[in-house]
Order: C-alpha cells, then structure tokens, then sequence
C-alpha cells in the first residue's frame, strides 16, 4: 500500500497523559499537513511542512502540540499533558507542492482516533 | 469571518435530483480550489480540482468566481451513493504571499432519498 498510513488508528488515555501519532506520507511528497476534525466539523488545520521544514503552525494550537518531520519523510504529533478537549480525529494528508502557492491534491490517512478520558 | 463557508445543511433530495453547493473564501489572492468527499468516519478524498474556466466530470460540475469569491458544486441525476459530506477546500495567504496551507470548509452533507 503506497497511500498515507497513520498509527496508531485508535488511541484511548487518560487524561494528563503525553501522546505520540505517526504519519507515513506518499514517498515522494514533499508535503506534508496534520488536521484536526470532531463531529460535525470540517478538518481544522493544525500545521504543514514542506520537507523537514515546519512553515506555519496554526495559532490556535496549544503550546502541548508539537510536530516533526525529520529528513523530510515520516513527521509525529505529540500532545503533551492531554486534555479532553484534545479528543478528536487527527488526519495527517500529504502532497506534491509544485510552487510555494500552488498544490495538487493531498491524500489523507484514514487517521488516528484520540479519545481522553 | 472564517476563511471558508459553507451550508453545513444537510440537503436531503430524492434520487435523480440536480443539487448544488456553494462555498465562499475570504482569500482574494488563493490559487487552489478542490472539492473534497467525506463518507461517514471516513477520511477525506479528492472529488475534483476547480479551475478558473469550470470543469465537469460525469455528473459533476464545479465552477469558480474569483469576482464574487466563491466555489460552486453541481451534481446531476443524484445517486444513492452519492450521500456523503461534500468539504470545499482552498489555499491560504499569509501575509502578501500565498502559502501552501490548505484550509477546509465546515462541509455540507447530502443525503440522497430512494
């Protein structure tokens, strides 16, 4: 399977608790993007890297988020001392940015389930 | 303002319906436009790109006014499998410059009727 994988597909925690997510994006994207969706809602974004390169996080993320993506290739999403707030579904997508503007489509994972309790 | 609107409806038509969505941006100067399908705790996928000169595919139409800033979705001869939540998706600006963000609509959702 050469699409965008994401693990893990489920995360239960409690509520205070560090979690980590993984994103496996299409090999030769050089884009890569982290999403936040709850019911009813369309995917909000929470930040974007072209490459390694983190270009723009969303001001409305906490200081408890915090993304990598090192070497350009697969990125993690940490949440730190995680709330219930935070329980949602976390997509990750990924795309061919062929000018700073300009993109093709993104494909998503089919993302990780975060429930805090 | 958000940056991207749209009727979160639902719109519920019989089957062979015509049935159009719109979506507004706020971003004068975006460049991208897609139309994105959602099915149910599922993740989201590319319907069609919208170019400045319309494009169809099949039963499905999208147009673009950048005057009036908004994006269109026509669906022809509506489909039972066709129920889905329907997200309009656009490339931020940041600043002066365009940036590579892509930002979704709330969504709207369609439910077809036999």
């Amino acid at each position: 399977d050469t699409g965008v994988s994401q693990d893990p597909r489920h995360k239960i925690t409690k509520r205070g608790q560090n979690v980590t997510f993984r994103c496996d994006p299409i090999s030769e994207h050089n884009r890569l993007y982290w999403y936040r969706q709850t019911l009813g809602q369309g995917p909000e974004f929470l930040t974007y890297f072209q490459n390694e390169a983190q270009l723009e996080k969303s001001r409305l993320l906490s200081d408890r988020f915090s993304a990598e993506r090192p070497k350009g290739s697969f990125s993690t999403l940490e949440i730190q001392r995680t709330e219930q707030g935070d329980s949602a579904m976390y997509l990750c997508a990924s795309s061919l940015g062929i000018a700073r503007s300009l993109n093709t489509e993104a494909f998503f994972g089919q993302g990780t389930r975060l429930t805090v309790v | 303002r958000k940056e991207v609107e749209q009727d979160p409806g639902p719109f519920n038509v019989p089957e062979g319906a015509t049935v159009a969505f719109n979506c507004t941006y706020s971003n004068s100067a975006s460049q991208s436009f897609f139309w994105y399908r959602q099915d149910c705790r599922k993740e989201p996928k590319l319907l069609m790109s919208v170019y400045s000169s319309g494009n169809e595919d099949g039963r499905f139409t999208a147009q673009l006014n950048r005057a009036s800033q908004y994006i269109s979705l026509l669906i022809r001869d509506s489909k039972l499998s066709d129920s889905a939540t329907y997200l309009c998706v656009v490339n931020a600006r940041l600043g002066v410059s365009n940036t590579g963000k892509l930002i979704f609509g709330q969504g709207t959702t369609l439910q077809v009727k036999p």
